[in-house]
């Protein structure tokens, strides 16, 4: 089973607090993405990635920055933490590099709720 | 651009009666859909997928889907519902170039929240 885990479950910071969110996959996924997660508006992508240090900004990447230095590690960094921060942010990776034909689904954490007081 | 529009934000059904939530989509190029459901305090698990082949899909927990291309839609259904089927579904729409410079991103629409009373 594909297994992606994210440091924390719940996360309480202050305002300008420099904040990192981890998240790691076990199965050798090419692709690594961050999104958050508010009511009504479905999930955003913040940031991906297709390759070791290799990033793209997605829809709302304002306030983020992201880090990947080992391909089954992919950092989500919020660099002056603010109270519009507060939300869910979850991880996801896919496209294995081998083992058979790509499958392009994504496969994701158990999420990070994030509040920033 | 993709846009994905998920037609009603909650459906409040009873046990045992079927249920249908709805998915539009648009987008120039062919694609890829998906139905994911997050359960209470969970991530996003795939409910199921179409990338090519049969229009209708079927998926885990007795879900399927149908994929109309000229209606541009992926409507989930399941002919009875059970208490546990209560959580939040979502779906996604991803270009067929997934595997190239779209990278495999997914748009998702903005949920539905399914409810399932005894």
């Amino acid at each position: 089973d594909v297994k992606v885990t994210q440091s924390s479950r719940y996360l309480v910071k202050r305002t300008g607090e420099k904040v990192f969110l981890e998240c790691v996959q076990d199965m050798d996924h090419e692709n690594m993405f961050w999104y958050r997660q508010d009511p009504g508006l479905g999930l955003r992508l913040i940031y991906f990635s297709y390759d070791v240090k290799m990033k793209e900004k997605g829809d709302i990447p304002e306030g983020y920055s992201v880090s990947r230095e080992k391909k089954e590690r992919f950092s989500l960094i919020l660099e002056s933490a603010s109270t519009n921060q507060t939300s869910m942010y979850l991880c996801a990776s896919s496209l294995p590099t081998s083992g058979g034909p790509p499958t392009y689904e994504q496969y994701f954490g158990p999420g990070t709720r994030l509040t920033v007081t | 651009a993709q846009s994905v529009t998920q037609l009603d934000s909650q459906v409040p059904v009873f046990e045992e009666a079927p249920v249908e939530l709805r998915c539009n989509y648009s987008s120039s190029v062919s694609v890829y859909l998906f139905w994911y459901v997050q359960y209470p305090n969970q991530g996003l698990q795939l409910l199921l997928k179409y990338l090519s082949g049969s229009t209708l899909v079927k998926g885990i927990n007795g879900f399927e889907a149908e994929f109309n291309k000229s209606q541009t839609s992926f409507h989930l259904r399941k002919p009875s519902v059970h208490i546990s089927d209560t959580a939040e579904y979502f779906c996604a729409v991803s270009d067929t170039n997934a595997g190239g410079t779209s990278y495999g991103k997914l748009t998702f629409g903005q949920g539905t929240i399914l409810t399932v009373h005894p």
